[in-house]
């Protein structure tokens, strides 16, 4: 599971309220991701870490901020949760060296009522 | 940004046959391109993937194929078995960071 683990695993809120997700990783890796997964279209990038206090943008980062003030962890803020950001929201590290693969976290399945 | 079109969205076949899913991209200068594998409820598991400078590889029961001229490459499982069934996800990418998928394949194997 390239020692990944996520916070909380299932989250209920109501729209209006702020939501943090925590990514947890114990290998040391440089590179981490934060991902949705809705039905219909796949997997979606949402914000990447390249190194503590270093991100930027995916594809679909309207809504969400994050920070990483810590090699391990990777925190995903939704600010204001609206319903459109009911998901199940996956974090990812890339492999070491000059290794491309990406290996996911076991996921947060959040709603937002 | 690169945009990842995936083929067919369900396939049913009988155990012991051979299932091909099959991708398109559209950015020529992607140059990664993983399989992912998800079962109900779980993560998504890498189980193979290529680079643009390798036209085919394989592992066990499983092959990638990538076409670069026409921009599309294809997952090959053969000789397939129940445990097989799952969610399939192709992706494409151009500089390790902006990771495009598929939309996946729901692959039932029927015993």
């Amino acid at each position: 599971d390239a020692g990944i683990t996520q916070s909380p695993r299932h989250k209920v809120t109501e729209t209006g309220t702020p939501v943090t997700l925590r990514c947890h990783q114990t290998e040391n890796h440089r590179y981490m991701y934060w991902y949705r997964q809705d039905p219909g279209h796949g997997l979606r990038l949402i914000h990447y870490s390249y190194g503590v206090k270093d991100t930027d943008k995916g594809e679909v980062s309207d809504g969400y901020s994050v920070s990483r003030s810590k090699t391990e962890d990777f925190l995903l803020t939704l600010e204001s949760a609206t319903s459109s950001q009911t998901s199940v929201y996956f974090c990812a590290i890339k492999g070491v060296g000059a290794s491309y693969e990406q290996y996911f976290g076991p996921g947060t399945r959040l709603t937002v009522t | 940004g690169e945009n990842v079109e995936q083929h067919p969205s369900t396939l049913s076949v009988q155990e012991g046959d051979s299932a091909v899913i099959k991708c398109t991209y559209s950015d020529s200068a992607s140059n990664y391109f993983p399989w992912y594998k998800q079962e109900l409820g779980k993560r998504p598991q890498l189980i193979i993937d290529i680079r643009s400078n390798v036209g085919e590889k394989k592992d066990q029961r499983i092959a990638v194929t990538l076409n670069k001229t026409a921009k599309h490459f294809s997952l090959h499982i053969t000789e397939t078995q129940p445990e097989d069934s799952a969610v399939y996800f192709c992706a494409a990418s151009n500089n390790n960071n902006d990771m495009r998928f598929g939309a996946g394949t729901r692959l039932t194997v029927k015993p």
